[in-house]
């Protein structure tokens, strides 16, 4: 079974500053997804960026990129230019790209805290 | 933009009760997921369905079970709450297709068994 690890419960960073969230995974399979997801204080749950694993090329959006490795089984994110929007639990998550495969699975989740 | 509600943000309930958590999303999603969050545990699937009346049991289906009679109605429910189903519950939607398709999730209903 696939397995999502976040080594970092909890992350600061001043705002403005740059931060990178680890995280990676266990899998024998060559074909998935990654995603991250922020879920704000008492606010509901949004995608923040994914990847496919079969484009080598790091996803971005906006001040969100990532780092992918495959082979070392990363994928980590970076926040550059810090907000104070963006204090929040960070999860990583994994597909499967098998048919049929419907299940996300998560790691156990960062807390970022920015410091203005 | 997609929408996920859910019945209740937060709800009391005793020991022995039937509890029944109702999700609505209005995306005509095929697929629904109802998830356990708990501090330092992460997001565990409970059971997720990919039509009306389909259900597969997820990671920790034990103590509950759901219901989905309509396509955008997909409930939870605890036939006897107990003290540790005390959590947070999430509800997702996702649409069709097999490729990096996100899922949408709702508010949260934290549910506390006294």
């Amino acid at each position: 079974a696939q397995t999502v690890t976040q080594s970092q419960p909890e992350m600061s960073v001043q705002e403005a500053e740059t931060v990178t969230l680890s995280c990676t995974y266990d899998t024998s399979e060559s074909d998935y997804y990654l995603f991250w997801y922020k879920q704000p204080p008492s606010r509901q749950m949004i995608l923040v960026i994914r990847q496919e694993a079969y484009k080598q090329q790091n996803a971005t959006e906006n001040r969100f990129s990532v780092n992918f490795q495959k082979a070392a089984k990363s994928f980590s994110l970076k926040i550059s230019d810090s907000q104070l929007g963006d204090a929040a639990m960070y999860f990583c998550a994994y597909r499967s790209a098998l048919g049929g495969s419907e299940k996300l699975v998560f790691g156990k989740g960062t807390k970022l805290t920015v410091n203005p | 933009d997609v929408k996920v509600t859910q019945s209740s943000r937060y709800l009391v309930k005793r020991t022995g009760e039937k509890v029944f958590l109702e999700c609505v999303q209005d995306m005509d999603h095929e697929n629904m997921f109802w998830y356990r969050q708990d501090p330092g545990l992460g997001l565990r699937l409970i059971y997720f369905s990919y039509d009306v009346k389909m259900k597969e049991k997820g990671d920790i289906p034990e103590g509950y079970s759901v219901s989905r009679e309509k396509k955008e109605r997909f409930s939870l429910i605890l036939e006897s709450a107990s003290t540790n189903q005390t959590s947070m519950y999430l509800c997702a939607s996702r649409g069709p297709g097999t490729g990096v398709v996100e899922q949408y999730f709702g508010p949260g209903t934290r549910l506390t068994v006294t």
